[in-house]
């Protein structure tokens, strides 16, 4: 079946402009996260949902950033007044429910470049 | 707090020799463990896991174990292959935190023939 999609792959933007980023979930997957893949920073963690509600946003940097997810399934990263220190691999990932040590299945990712 | 604290790279091995990638953590309650896996140019994908003390995960040769009693998931391969020429991320998720990744900040590894 078909895996984690995201889009763009690609966006490079101007300083100050606002960015959507979309993540297309394995179909049935109920849990999705947002994660940030920078040089020197490694991955970190942004959000999470569980169906459409997102109980920590804790990881968000700022409130630049917002997200949202609609129907269970498709979530959509804002970035606000972007700046040059969001420049970054944003990745999405879904997983299901049940027990603990569920798999997370990542996307491609979309690489952010902010001039 | 919850953290992974992993090996620091880049590693550079000839073909045929033994991996070890050192893992440790820091967790709030009972973590489930992982290693991830990005070859060049590809998303990150699940090399291998253990969700309890002593479990051994192992996966295309390599293995770690599940050490609560040294908070460790150290990553090993009896005999590295250039195909695994790749960035490993360790990594541990908890239930009370929405089972959200904590990653290592990863170790790059270059198999040379």
């Amino acid at each position: 079946g078909a895996g984690v999609s995201q889009s763009p792959s690609n966006k490079v933007t101007e300083k100050g402009k606002d960015v959507e980023l979309r993540c297309d979930p394995i179909s049935g997957h109920t849990a999705l996260y947002w994660y940030r893949q920078s040089l020197g920073q490694g991955l970190e963690f942004l959000i999470y949902f569980q169906g459409n509600s997102a109980p920590d946003k804790s990881g968000l940097p700022s409130d630049r950033f917002s997200a949202e997810r609609t129907g269970g399934s498709v979530s959509t990263l804002t970035i606000q007044r972007t700046q040059q220190e969001d420049s970054a691999v944003y990745l999405c990932a879904s997983s299901s429910t049940g027990t603990r040590g569920r798999e997370q299945y990542f996307g491609p990712g979309t690489r952010l470049t902010v001039t | 707090g919850n953290s992974v604290t992993q090996m620091e790279g880049p590693v550079t091995l000839s073909e045929e020799a033994f991996l070890t990638i050192n893992c440790t953590y820091t967790a709030t309650g009972y973590p489930s463990l992982f290693w991830y896996v990005q070859y060049p140019g590809e998303g990150l994908q699940l090399l291998l896991k253990a969700t309890k003390a002593d479990d051994k995960g192992s996966n295309k040769g390599f293995e770690a174990t599940y050490r609560k009693e040294t908070t460790s998931f150290h990553l090993e391969k009896g005999s590295v292959q250039v195909s695994d020429s790749a960035v490993y991320f360790c990594a541990l998720s908890l239930p009370n935190t929405g089972n959200q990744f904590y990653f290592g900040t990863g170790t790059s590894l270059t198999v040379i023939p």
